[in-house]
């Protein structure tokens, strides 16, 4: 059974301050998602990393794929009161048998203030 | 208008009751998806279909019963449910490419369970 661990669980924090959020694991995945939950939805998908050590920007955001495709990250700079929600990580692994499920971590709970 | 809708958005039902969850796809995606989010543990995958054929189901109790009659629809049948399947349950679809590679989960907005 392949598990992600996400941390912090939560994250209270000052309007402008940076922050991170970090998933590992065990077992490697063949791509890694980050999704954003507000109350009351659905996760919306932000990024999808593929590749061992690529990183990618989504304006303030920036998230790294490991070099070993076992964990990845978020990092967000100058937070905003905007970004408060739950983040989600999840792993994919490719292959026939694989059908695109996805294994999510516990998520982190961003709560941003003015 | 929303790639995944999902009805209701909220429902109340009895331990007695059968109700129905649905959940329709505008993306022209191929697989579909069940998910569960109760309070602090992680989403669970109970459900898949694959060209609306059903592939997973991930030691699911036998009172969730799923259908999938196309690929833009899926239902979830729910009976005689214990409060500790109150949760918000979330629909989610993708494309399948070349063995399943870099698969992308696009969410609907979920229906929130209460059992009581």
């Amino acid at each position: 059974t392949q598990l992600l661990e996400q941390s912090p669980q939560f994250l209270s924090i000052q309007e402008g301050e940076n922050l991170t959020v970090y998933c590992n694991s065990s077992s490697v995945f063949s791509s890694l998602q980050w999704y954003r939950q507000e109350p009351g939805e659905g996760p919306v998908l932000l990024v999808t990393v593929v590749t061992g050590g690529e990183v990618k920007k989504l304006k303030r955001l920036t998230f790294q794929f490991g070099d070993a495709r076992k964990d990845s990250s978020l990092h967000i700079t100058a937070a905003q009161p905007g970004d408060t929600g739950l983040y989600l990580c999840a792993g994919a692994n490719a292959g026939g048998t694989s059908y695109g499920k996805l294994t999510f971590g516990q998520g982190t709970i961003l709560t941003v203030h003015p | 208008e929303t790639g995944v809708t999902q009805t209701p958005r909220h429902l109340v039902m009895g331990m007695t009751n059968k109700k129905s969850l649905k959940c329709e796809q505008h993306l022209g995606h191929n697989a579909m998806y069940w998910y569960k989010q109760s309070a602090k543990k992680p989403l669970e995958l109970m459900f898949v279909y694959s060209l609306e054929e059903r592939v997973e189901n991930n030691s699911v109790p036998s009172r969730f019963s799923p259908e999938c009659p196309n690929s833009s629809h899926l239902f979830l049948h729910l009976h005689t449910l214990q409060p500790e399947d109150s949760a918000l349950y979330l629909c989610a679809s993708s494309r399948q490419t070349g063995g399943w590679q870099n698969t992308e989960a696009f969410f609907g907005q979920g229906t929130r369970l209460t059992v009581v």
